[in-house]
């Protein structure tokens, strides 16, 4: 079946610094790829996405690159502030598997001034 | 335009009761999927209802059950309650549930005690 593997949390850095959270998947299909965040108190957002190999989803200074040779969607963010502090989940969404989509177990992040 | 409404935002119930959740999908949205999240197990994907449909079911038992009206707003019941439901219970809707932003709403946090 699908799967999406995080690195675990906290993640603390200082305003400023660069982010990596990295994402591996397994999908049976060909998955579209998605980062969504989760601030304190709310539901989920969509941060950005990529449907196919090499796309690269970007959105607030955020990127990921779908990489299939690596089953990868790294999140990256050049320099982080204080209100990027949230928890970030990776997910694919498979059409073999009905378009549910398939989280990864969450990412905390606390960025420090 | 008005986001995905749930209510309640809060529950605490004991076990053995039943509980029923609500969710007002985004206007023009017809595909509302259900998500549980805890600790635990992350989140994890319930069922999803289009056109008054159930599209896609997870791997929850019969205790958990849905539907879905006319005008796209959407239910789930828990029957039996354990202890073990204690999440919260996210609710996302899509205009059609395929490969697409899924927007979500702020959950109803449910105790059980």
């Amino acid at each position: 079946g699908n799967s999406v593997t995080q690195m675990e949390g906290p993640v603390t850095l200082s305003e400023e610094a660069f982010l990596t959270i990295n994402c591996t998947y397994t999908a049976t299909g060909y998955p579209s790829l998605f980062w969504y965040v989760q601030y304190p108190g709310e539901g989920l957002q969509l941060l950005l996405k990529a449907t196919k190999a090499d796309d690269k989803g970007s959105n607030k200074g955020f990127e990921a690159t779908y990489r299939k040779e690596t089953t990868s969607f790294h999140l990256e963010k050049g320099s982080v502030q204080v209100s990027d502090s949230a928890v970030y989940f990776c997910a694919l969404s498979d059409q073999a598997a009905g378009n549910k989509l398939t989280f990864g177990g969450g990412t905390r992040v606390l960025v420090k001034p | 335009k008005a986001g995905v409404t749930q209510t309640p935002r809060y529950l605490i119930k004991t076990r053995g009761q039943q509980v029923t959740l609500s969710c007002s999908p985004i206007s023009g949205h017809r595909s509302v999927s259900w998500y549980q999240q805890t600790p635990g197990q992350g989140l994890q994907f319930l069922f999803e209802y289009f056109s008054e449909t159930q599209r896609n079911k997870g791997n929850f038992p019969g205790r958990f059950s849905g539907r879905q009206f006319s005008n796209s707003r959407s239910e789930m019941n828990v029957s039996t309650l354990e202890l073990g439901d204690s999440a919260l219970y996210l609710c996302a809707s899509s205009k059609t549930g395929l490969n697409e932003k899924l927007f979500f709403g702020s959950g109803t946090q449910l105790s059980v005690l």
